[in-house]
């Protein structure tokens, strides 16, 4: 079936490094992808997608753009700041259906 | 726009109860979701509407859980009778197109049973 992985956590980065959160996902057809973000005792938010292969999404300074040769869609920002600690989750959806399919989320801590 | 809304944020209850969660969606948006999130298990989702009808129930996990949006601005979740390893994060979302866009997500609902 369809599915998402995602690296493990917890990820401890000083302020100012690069973050690259890795994501893969497997499907019969040709998902969108997300990346949401959950900050502590909140709901999810979107923080970018792509519709389409080769599309990059970009919001507050993250990137991710969808692979269909590797099937990836990996989150990376060039300098992390302590308000970046959160929890992150990729996930894909079907155009022709409700569904998104979470990956197990990743945590990321900033130290300053 | 107040986003999602959902009650209570906090439940604590004990085994055998009925527990019956809240969400009020974006008005507006034709989609509602309901997820639950624990630690072993991630996010799930447990059920979805369009336009007031359940689309896709098969997340639900058992009979004792069930829900209802008996219109645009209003849904629940229940469950009867309710057992500890339901403890869990309760999240509500809601879309504006028929699940093709984006789903914002209320704050959740945290349920302790005890």
């Amino acid at each position: 079936g369809d599915s998402v992985t995602q690296m493990e956590g917890p990820v401890t980065l000083s302020e100012e490094a690069f973050l690259t959160i890795n994501c893969t996902y497997t499907a019969t057809g040709y998902p969108s992808l997300f990346w949401y973000v959950q900050y502590p005792g909140e709901g999810l938010q979107l923080l970018l997608k792509a519709t389409k292969a080769d599309d990059k999404g970009s919001n507050k300074g993250f990137e991710a753009t969808y692979r269909k040769e590797t099937t990836s869609f990996h989150l990376e920002k060039g300098s992390v700041q302590v308000s970046d600690s959160a929890v992150y989750f990729c996930a894909l959806l079907y155009n022709q259906g409700g569904k998104l399919i979470f990956g197990q989320g990743t945590e990321l801590s900033v130290k300053p | 726009d107040a986003g999602v809304i959902q009650s209570p944020r906090h439940e604590v209850t004990e085994m055998g109860q009925e527990v019956t969660l809240r969400c009020k969606p974006i008005s507006g948006h034709n989609s509602l979701f309901w997820y639950r999130q624990t630690m072993m298990r991630g996010l799930e989702l447990l059920i979805y509407f369009n336009n007031n009808v359940p689309i896709d129930d098969s997340g639900m996990p058992e009979d004792r859980f069930s829900a209802k949006m008996p219109n645009a601005s209003f849904s629940t979740l229940k469950i009867q009778p309710s057992e500890p390893r339901d403890s869990a994060v309760y999240f509500c979302a809601s879309s504006p197109g028929q699940g093709i866009d984006e789903q914002f997500f209320g704050p959740g609902t945290r349920l302790t049973v005890l």
